[in-house]
């Protein structure tokens, strides 16, 4: 069973506007990862935020962490038809070297 | 500095056929992994490879077995391929246990007739 899930399955917006993605995991975890994959192609990191962190800001991503909840938020600002791409959060049990990919959000920005 | 080189990028096999999907990492990473991911899903571990010399499983082992050639090579083998493993394969790699961040190969597309 996969730890991470992923809401909304999809999501169409228009370029400009912000783009709000979710996460929920199952277990405690050390950290928590978002990934891009753009079509047909491998997995890119995009922002780790670790357990003992509630909000982390990397250019227009900001990601949240509620560890009380077991949830996690990925927000994009300002999106670009560049963005256009499936999001993956990833986690891996406490002590264990076991990444779990939710099944992600694909997201189209229309120009 | 190519990353994590995965070959081949495409393959097709007929039931029952084996083949060994190739990965290795430029990186000197220590931890090495094989996912797959079916349309619409996300990725499945199949198995990983913490330290050069181990191996063990994920989530989704059977059918398949793993070598960890050497620090650089983790090698990825269906002995008897059937159509429920056409998927494509990933493989990744990190630094150690607190360097989380995996490093992807581009993919290898696999069908089974």
């Amino acid at each position: 069973s996969q730890q991470g899930e992923e809401d909304p399955q999809a999501l169409s917006i228009q370029e400009g506007e912000n783009a709000t993605m979710n996460c929920s995991y199952k277990t405690s975890i050390n950290n928590l990862q978002w990934y891009r994959q753009n079509s047909g192609r491998g997995l890119v990191h995009l922002i780790l935020i670790r357990s003992n962190e509630r909000e982390k800001h990397s250019g227009r991503l900001r990601v949240t962490l509620d560890t009380s909840k077991k949830s996690s938020s990925l927000l994009i600002t300002a999106s670009r038809a560049a963005d256009t791409a499936s999001y993956f959060c990833a986690t891996a049990r406490s002590g264990t070297y076991k990444y779990i990919f939710g099944t992600g959000t694909r997201l189209k920005v229309l120009a | 500095n190519a990353g994590v080189t995965q070959t081949p990028k495409f393959q097709v096999l007929k039931t029952g056929q084996s083949m060994t999907l190739q990965c290795a990492q430029d990186m000197n990473h220590n931890s090495m992994y094989w996912y797959r991911q079916d349309p619409g899903m996300g990725l499945r571990l199949i198995y990983y490879s913490a330290s050069e010399g181990t191996t063990d499983k994920g989530e989704v082992p059977n059918g398949y077995n793993v070598s960890r050639l050497n620090k650089r090579e983790f090698s990825l083998r269906l002995e008897s391929a059937a159509p429920s493993q056409t998927s494509v394969y990933f493989c990744a790699s990190t630094a150690g246990p607190e360097k989380n961040i995996q490093y992807f190969g581009a993919g290898t597309r696999l069908s089974v007739l």
